[in-house]
């Protein structure tokens, strides 16, 4: 069973522009969500997203988005990035109908804006 | 909002040995999940031991241990008999039943180094 793939690995984007990253689950979990880590803030919790709708959403601003295609897939863009946007960004998947069901991380994408 | 912490930035042991990572937590909740995740250099983040708070008996798994206080809200992880392999950044997590399946509050992590 294919686990959580992430895409791409490795990013470097000048400020101001825009970025998307991509999530794919393991198949059969409907949910997926979204982490940043960076060394000052650690691990924050961007948005959830199940069976195509935002079900949970951070502290962050409007510039981050998320969308979930009707196959699960998932995609967050970041708009008008800043450098504080640096960081790696972590997806994890999980069934979702319930809140026991365990969670499953990628490897993660890692963002540098310069 | 709760929130988790953990007070010990980096720890060290002997392979072999025994090592407890400690995390406090703060909830005005009586039902949620408390996780320990490891996560080595490859940046994957794995599951290490989850305990349901309804449950008194602490969760066990292999050379993986919890010491569970709900009352002091604390839950420790011990890991037993170290190996090279358990080298990693180790976070503990909590996730509410109430707010949504699959939010989860993270602590700042442990860095933990296996000495040969």
């Amino acid at each position: 069973k294919a686990g959580v793939t992430q895409t791409p690995r490795y990013l470097i984007k000048t400020r101001g522009q825009q970025v998307t990253l991509s999530c794919s689950p393991i198949s059969g979990h409907r949910s997926v969500s979204w982490y940043q880590q960076t060394p000052g803030q650690g691990l924050q919790f961007l948005f959830e997203y199940f069976s195509e709708t935002q079900r949970n959403k951070g502290n962050f601003p409007g510039r981050f988005s998320g969308r979930q295609f009707s196959n699960s897939r998932s995609e967050m863009n970041v708009s008008t990035l800043e450098l504080g946007d640096s960081a790696l960004y972590l997806c994890a998947s999980s069934l979702g109908g319930t809140p026991d069901t365990e969670a499953f991380f990628g490897q993660g994408t890692r963002l540098t804006v310069v | 909002a709760q929130t988790v912490t953990q007070s010990q930035p980096e720890m060290s042991v002997q392979e072999a040995e025994t090592v407890t990572l400690s995390c406090t937590y703060d909830t005005s909740e009586s039902d949620y999940y408390l996780f320990w995740y490891k996560q080595p250099p490859s940046r994957q983040m794995i599951l290490v031991i989850r305990q349901e708070a309804y449950k008194q008996q602490n969760a066990t798994e292999n050379r993986f241990s919890v010491n569970f206080q709900k009352a002091a809200k604390s839950f420790s992880l011990k890991i037993s008999d170290s190996q090279l392999g358990d080298a990693a950044m180790y976070f503990c997590a909590y996730r509410s039943l109430l707010q949504g399946a699959q939010k989860l509050v993270f602590g700042q992590g442990t860095r933990l180094t296996i000495n040969p």
